[in-house]
């Protein structure tokens, strides 16, 4: 089945930029996302690439796609320390009609620091 | 629109006990999903239905039945609880007719079995 890896922890000066990575297994998703985890709350849709994408820019978040490497990453400019959360990846996997299963990463727990 | 809710938001129940959590979404979703999130991992998907009167199993289904009579609705039972299924338990929805295929979440219902 689909793998999907992220590393654990990232800490970052506010004001300055956060990069989270991702890599994946299955070069046949064609959806991927980033959602934000606050604690104690549910999961915010915050962008999603296509597999025939590069980049996606929306405001202050940058998605950049390496479909060869299998890598995806996401660039938060100008950190805040509302940013402060877990970050995950997922990628979705077909199930029947357009149904979609995501596999989710483990999470990136972003710390910005004052 | 409210999006999509759970019931409860935290529940303690002992080996052995059942019972049922339910999702509710107003955005007319067609697919509806279940799944759980442990400790330091991502989200797990155990049952997901495509429409009304559908169910089809995940990744990790045993222990769990659900059911889907209204569309609006989509229901996880626990019949016979035990510690294993100690998760934070995040329902989700979305449709075909938008074009990232999104998945919205609810804000999770926190269920310890002791």
């Amino acid at each position: 089945g689909e793998d999907v890896e992220q590393s654990l922890f990232l800490s970052v000066r506010e004001g300055d930029s956060s990069v989270i990575n991702c890599t994946y297994t299955d070069s046949s998703s064609t959806y991927l996302y980033w959602y934000k985890q606050e604690p104690g709350a549910g999961l915010q849709l915050l962008t999603y690439i296509f597999s025939n994408m590069d980049m996606k820019q929306d405001q202050r978040l940058t998605v950049l796609l390496n479909k060869k490497d299998k890598h995806l990453s996401l660039r938060i400019a100008d950190t805040q320390t509302g940013d402060s959360a877990i970050y995950f990846c997922a990628v979705a996997q077909a199930l029947s009609g357009s149904a979609r299963q995501l596999t989710f990463g483990s999470g990136t727990q972003l710390t910005v620091l004052p | 629109n409210a999006g999509v809710t759970q019931t409860p938001k935290f529940r303690v129940l002992k080996t052995g006990q059942s019972m049922t959590l339910l999702c509710a979404q107003d955005m007319n979703h067609e697919y509806m999903y279940w799944y759980r999130q442990d400790p330091g991992m991502g989200l797990r998907l155990i049952h997901y239905s495509v429409g009304e009167g559908t169910t089809a199993k995940g990744e990790v289904p045993d222990g769990y039945n659900v059911s889907r009579l209204k569309k609006q609705n989509f229901l996880l039972g626990l019949e016979s609880a035990a510690p294993s299924q100690t998760s934070v338990y995040f329902c989700a929805s979305s449709t075909p007719y938008r074009v990232g295929r999104e998945q919205y979440f609810g804000p999770g219902t926190r269920l310890t079995v002791t």
